[in-house]
């Protein structure tokens, strides 16, 4: 079945520490997305990307970095510039600009 | 700026009574707009989509939306609702010809009692 695959399901960082969240995707879709999720502000948008090698800035981009080397793959790396970095991230994927967009089952990032 | 507001937070009904959900945007332009919905422990799926053409969408689980230019709205409605509509909803614009960037709403709990 086509869909998108995030990983892990659950992230505990340290702090002063960067870690990565997966975004994979078989669906041939030209763009992807991040998302953070936080309780009563609905879904607010980090980065996407339309193409393969590049990428823009969404919302609330600053603390986080992504990468597009394939098609498939949309990691986000969370940096220990992120202040808050405690909620549930939710990556997408669409055929293209404007189209629904596909979402996977979210990666939930914890601070000890 | 693009901003959706959705106007209740958390709503509690009784099996079949009906439901609508607000939604409001402001943008000037051409707006795709969107409703997903995100049952509980599931990753978030469309409900239903409106691009042009007739201005009453029908989704998915008899669920239906009306776009009302002049209103800047996009309301979800269900005539009978079930428990298994338990979930949270997620109103979405963005506007034609753009990235496809979408805007969220702040998104509405519904719980349903049996």
């Amino acid at each position: 079945d086509g869909g998108i695959t995030q990983s892990p399901k659950y992230l505990f960082r340290k702090e002063g520490q960067n870690v990565t969240l997966s975004c994979e995707q078989n669906l041939n879709h030209d763009a992807m997305y991040w998302y953070r999720q936080d309780p009563g502000q609905g879904l607010r948008l980090i980065y996407y990307s339309q193409i393969v090698n590049d990428f823009q800035k969404g919302d609330i981009a600053e603390g986080y970095s992504v990468s597009r080397e394939k098609k498939e793959s949309f990691p986000l790396t969370v940096t220990s510039a992120q202040k808050n970095p405690t909620a549930f991230y939710l990556c997408a994927s669409s055929a293209g600009l404007g189209q629904p967009q596909h979402f996977g089952d979210g990666t939930r990032l914890s601070i000890l | 700026a693009q901003s959706v507001s959705q106007h209740n937070h958390h709503v509690i009904l009784s099996e079949a009574a009906s439901l609508e959900l607000g939604c409001n945007y402001s943008y000037g332009g051409t707006v795709n707009l969107f409703w997903y919905v995100q049952y509980p422990g599931q990753h978030l799926q469309l409900l239903l989509k409106y691009f042009s053409g007739d201005p009453l969408v029908k989704g998915i689980k008899g669920f239906e939306a009306e776009f009302i230019k002049s209103k800047f709205s996009f309301n979800l409605r269900k005539p009978s609702v079930q428990w298994s509509d338990t979930a949270e909803y997620f109103c979405a614009v963005s506007s034609s010809g753009n990235t496809g960037k979408l805007i969220f709403g702040q998104g509405t709990t519904l719980q349903v009692k049996p």
